[in-house]
């Protein structure tokens, strides 16, 4: 079956410092979403990429999905504490899977 | 309040025990999807139903039901529970399948 993972699985920096996460399909996926979740919270949908190549920002967040459309990274720039929480992409398959499938989740941890 | 509302929040039961963990999707959402979260762990897909009808099936227990009702809320009822059931219970709604979903607070299941 599909399997998306997600590197680093941990990742601590100083506040102010870059982070970024890389997420790889075992299949080529439909669109790639991407996904937050603060501690004891719940996921919280951040954005949808569809087109090969496609690089969208949001802010600080630069979000990609690669030209094969199998990969995908997110990078913050200068982060805050308000960034701290697990990202998760979450990419869906062909056509005719209809299954969303979450990949492993980057932990960032700030140090002020 | 993200417009998906999940109850109960909490749930502690004994092993061999049955729940029914409730969703009311986001007004106007026909999709409803169920994801387990086990302690930092990541999201493992249930079950997807759209507007009353199963779409898509993940790795789901036999001892694990779930369906969508006329009034698009839907239900997960686990039964003969296990220990390794404890976890984190999602419910997620979303208009379309190929957009970001709309996750609940979730119910935390524990079995004791």
């Amino acid at each position: 079956g599909q399997q998306v993972m997600q590197i680093p699985q941990y990742q601590h920096v100083q506040e102010g410092e870059d982070f970024t996460t890389y997420c790889n399909s075992s299949t080529t996926l439909s669109n790639i979403q991407w996904y937050k979740q603060r501690p004891g919270g719940h996921p919280v949908f951040l954005i949808q990429l569809v087109k090969s190549g496609e690089v969208k920002k949001q802010k600080r967040l630069t979000f990609q999905f690669g030209e094969a459309k199998k990969n995908s990274s997110l990078h913050i720039t200068a982060t805050q504490t308000t960034d701290v929480g697990t990202y998760f992409c979450a990419g869906i398959g062909g056509f005719g899977n209809e299954k969303l499938t979450f990949g492993t989740g980057t932990r960032l941890t700030i140090i002020p | 309040d993200s417009g998906v509302t999940q109850t109960p929040k909490h749930l502690i039961t004994a092993t061999g025990q049955r729940v029914t963990l409730r969703c009311s999707p986001r007004s106007g959402d026909l999709s409803v999807y169920w994801y387990q979260q086990s302690l930092d762990q990541g999201l493992q897909f249930l079950i997807q139903y759209y507007n009353g009808e199963e779409r898509a099936k993940g790795n789901i227990l036999e001892r694990f039901s779930a369906q969508q009702f006329p009034d698009l809320h839907s239900e997960l009822n686990l039964s003969s529970l296990e220990l390794g059931d404890s976890a984190l219970y999602f419910c997620a709604s979303s208009r379309t399948v190929n957009y970001g979903y709309t996750f609940g607070s979730g119910t935390r299941l524990t079995v004791v």
